[in-house]
């Protein structure tokens, strides 16, 4: 059963970074892109980053460009994404997802002094 | 990269049918297939519709999906309404990097 695990969201301080998981099972990594979407309370959904399944190809919305990385785990099945010089606007709940339609259940951050 | 726009809401009573559009600002609708999800409060999308028009296992077939070249559009039709349908719909297609994908606004339906 393919299942996708969100982790490592909180409250931070703008200019500060964090890291999020997504931890993947019923299928690896190495199989298949895993995406980024991001949204912010009320409103709709934004695509943020995906990384291709054999790391050959990276992209991110320009919105993110030059601040957020992606990078993985293999022997942790597990996606990461690196967000730095975080800003207000960051603020949402974070989700990975798998072309195949498969969801995690999201992850908040909030971006605050 | 394109835009898809989507009506802010839409309504339909039960048993009724419904459509939801998504208009692509620029390139054809046919170039990219083209998903739809469901949100529901408090919830994770859910693929309800992929590849222009294929149902997902478990998705009811009162779900639909087809693309028009000549609106250059998209749209997904909810036929017999239930209440239980009444959530957020969002349409998604392929950006230029093929990989990156683009969302519409998003269209509340209320039933």
């Amino acid at each position: 059963q393919v299942r996708l695990v969100e982790s490592g969201g909180g409250v931070v301080q703008p200019g500060t970074s964090l890291t999020l998981s997504c931890a993947a099972s019923g299928f690896s990594v190495t199989s298949i892109g895993i995406h980024w979407v991001r949204q912010a309370p009320g409103k709709g959904l934004e695509w943020v980053a995906i990384l291709a399944s054999d790391e050959s190809s990276e992209f991110y919305a320009d919105s993110v460009k030059g601040r957020f990385t992606l990078s993985r785990d293999i022997s942790k099945n597990t996606l990461y994404l690196h967000m730095k010089i975080l800003r207000n606007e960051d603020s949402a709940v974070y989700y990975c997802a798998t072309i195949g339609g498969h969801w995690g259940q999201g992850t908040l951050v909030t971006v605050s002094s | 990269n394109f835009m898809l726009t989507q009506p802010r809401s839409v309504s339909g009573s039960p048993g009724k049918t419904v459509d939801i559009s998504c208009t692509r600002s620029s390139g054809s609708i046919a170039r990219n297939y083209v998903q739809w999800y469901q949100q529901r409060p408090g919830g994770a999308p859910t693929l309800v519709i992929y590849e222009d028009n294929q149902r997902p296992s478990g998705v009811p077939d009162r779900f639909s999906g087809s693309i028009d070249s000549s609106s250059n559009s998209a749209s997904l039709t909810i036929s017999r309404l239930e209440t239980e349908d009444e959530a957020d719909y969002y349409c998604q297609s392929y950006g230029s990097d093929t990989l990156n994908w683009v969302f519409g606004g998003g269209t509340k339906l209320t039933v």
